[in-house]
């Protein structure tokens, strides 16, 4: 099956520094990637969606400034959380929608936890 | 705005004791219902997805099924490595968005 991979799986980060995570696919094209960020006990909220080539399309209340999307190709995108501080310590998820299936969601990656101290 | 609730929050079973997971949810136009299994600190992995009404899918013992205002996630006889949180989501017409639930905490106790 489709295999969406994640990176890194956990980071700790100091206050006000940068963090990137990546989101792979890794044996299909990807044309849209969705992230979102779970917190504890509650549900996955949608951060954005991202298009291959295209600027993301960011939900409502979350700071495109401060989550820096980029989808520069068809396997890769990437989330960069910029001065980071303890409020953005959650658990941050992608998802890749294959070329040819219209399923939003059906390829996730493991995730990454985020701590920033 | 699409709304999806899942019951009960958390549910503990007996090794074998069959049991049902509820995600009842409102949309304006339903493209598509998820049934997704999330173990602690790993993303979701995908079941199921249902389109209309009537519509069941199985997967081991695992089964779900879809009416216009709920879906169920059947359970037969689960064992412990069922043990995970299952998660519900559904996908509107107008748009490419997921809605989740808060999900259901499953324990299966040897």
């Amino acid at each position: 099956g489709a295999v969406v991979s994640q990176h890194p799986s956990w980071v700790i980060c100091k206050s006000g520094t940068s963090v990137k995570i990546e989101c792979r696919s890794l044996d299909f094209q990807a044309t849209t990637m969705f992230w979102y960020r779970q917190f504890p006990k509650q549900s996955l909220m949608l951060m954005a969606t991202s298009n291959e080539g295209s600027k993301a399309t960011y939900e409502q209340g979350v700071e495109k400034d401060k989550f820096l999307i980029n989808h520069a190709s068809l396997t890769l995108s990437t989330l960069t959380v910029t001065s980071a501080h303890p409020e953005d310590s959650s658990f941050y998820i992608c998802s890749a929608r294959e070329v040819r299936n219209s399923a939003p969601g059906a390829f996730f990656g493991q995730g990454t936890r985020l701590t920033v101290v | 705005e699409d709304q999806v609730t899942q019951s009960p929050e958390a549910l503990r079973l007996q090794e074998g004791e069959s049991s049902s997971l509820n995600c009842s949810y409102t949309v304006s136009g339903l493209r598509g219902l998820f049934w997704y299994r999330q173990d602690p600190g790993k993303g979701p992995e995908f079941l199921f997805t249902l389109y209309s009404a009537g519509e069941e899918k199985e997967k081991e013992r695992l089964k779900a099924t879809l009416t216009k205002k709920e879906s169920f996630l059947h359970i037969t006889a689960p064992k412990p490595e069922d043990s995970a949180t299952y998660l519900c989501a559904v996908q509107n017409f107008g748009n490419e968005k997921l809605t989740f639930g808060t999900g259901t905490r499953l324990t299966i106790i040897p």
